[in-house]
């Protein structure tokens, strides 16, 4: 299994929009509705901020969001905030109860 | 409130075997679509799937490291283990373990993480 593909990092001013990408392949993110989405500050857990694509679990602000076309899966924040500034990773189910995650991609708040 | 948390050796020789323990509260592994998850994030690298045991004892292991890994539970004490035998310096990494739930299909909780190092 193959990490999926993401951005090494993406900027935007706060208010802005952001879009994050997760390319995979037809093993796991074309062929999977279980993508998901995780928000990681240095030396703190890791935090599920979207889950099956696009729901977000119960807490997390609305200005995060989750999409899928083809092999890509998407994370866009609007309304950026100086607190979204983290690292974002993608993971998919790949089949064979196995699961794949992706590089990881860091967000900067300008 | 569920949490997670992991414990093991900070340092490991080469060739030797690693045993981590994942301490959960809040939720158990005998409820129906519970899980428990290893994952682990080597310095600078993306995250790597490991294991994940369910609430049955169904088991399943990253392919690549199928040979070396082996998990378990002890539904009485709350934990989860996981032994990886034959360590080298590249699996140096913060390991991690991590509830998930058939019903979200997320790993919707996890522990701050455990760093080991491989080195002689």
């Amino acid at each position: 299994q193959s990490a999926l593909t993401q951005p090494r990092s993406v900027s935007g001013s706060p208010g802005q929009s952001v879009t994050i990408s997760c390319t995979g392949t037809s093993s796991d993110v074309g062929n999977s509705n279980f993508v998901s989405w995780y928000q990681h500050l240095p030396g703190k857990a890791p935090k599920l901020i979207i889950y099956d694509v696009t729901t977000r679990p119960s807490g997390v602000p609305d200005r995060f969001s989750g999409s899928k076309s083809g092999n890509t899966a998407s994370l866009t924040i609007s309304g950026l905030q100086d607190e979204d500034e983290a690292d974002y990773y993608c993971c998919s189910y790949a089949g064979s109860y196995t699961w794949v995650f992706g590089g990881g991609t860091k967000v900067t708040v300008l | 409130q569920v949490t997670l948390r992991e414990s093991g050796p900070a340092l490991v020789k080469p060739t030797q075997t690693l045993t981590l323990t994942c301490t959960f509260s809040g939720f158990s592994l005998s409820t129906t679509k519970m899980c428990v998850s290893w994952i682990r994030q080597p310095p600078g690298k993306a995250l790597e799937w490991l294991a994940r045991i369910d609430w049955d004892d169904d088991k399943h292991y990253n392919t690549s490291l199928k040979t070396r890994l082996t998990i378990s539970k002890d539904t009485s004490k709350n934990q989860v283990v996981l032994t990886m035998t034959n360590m080298d310096p590249v699996d140096t990494a913060t390991y991690y373990c991590a509830r998930y739930t058939v019903t979200s299909e997320g790993f919707d909780y996890w522990g701050q993480g455990t760093l080991v190092t491989v080195s002689s």
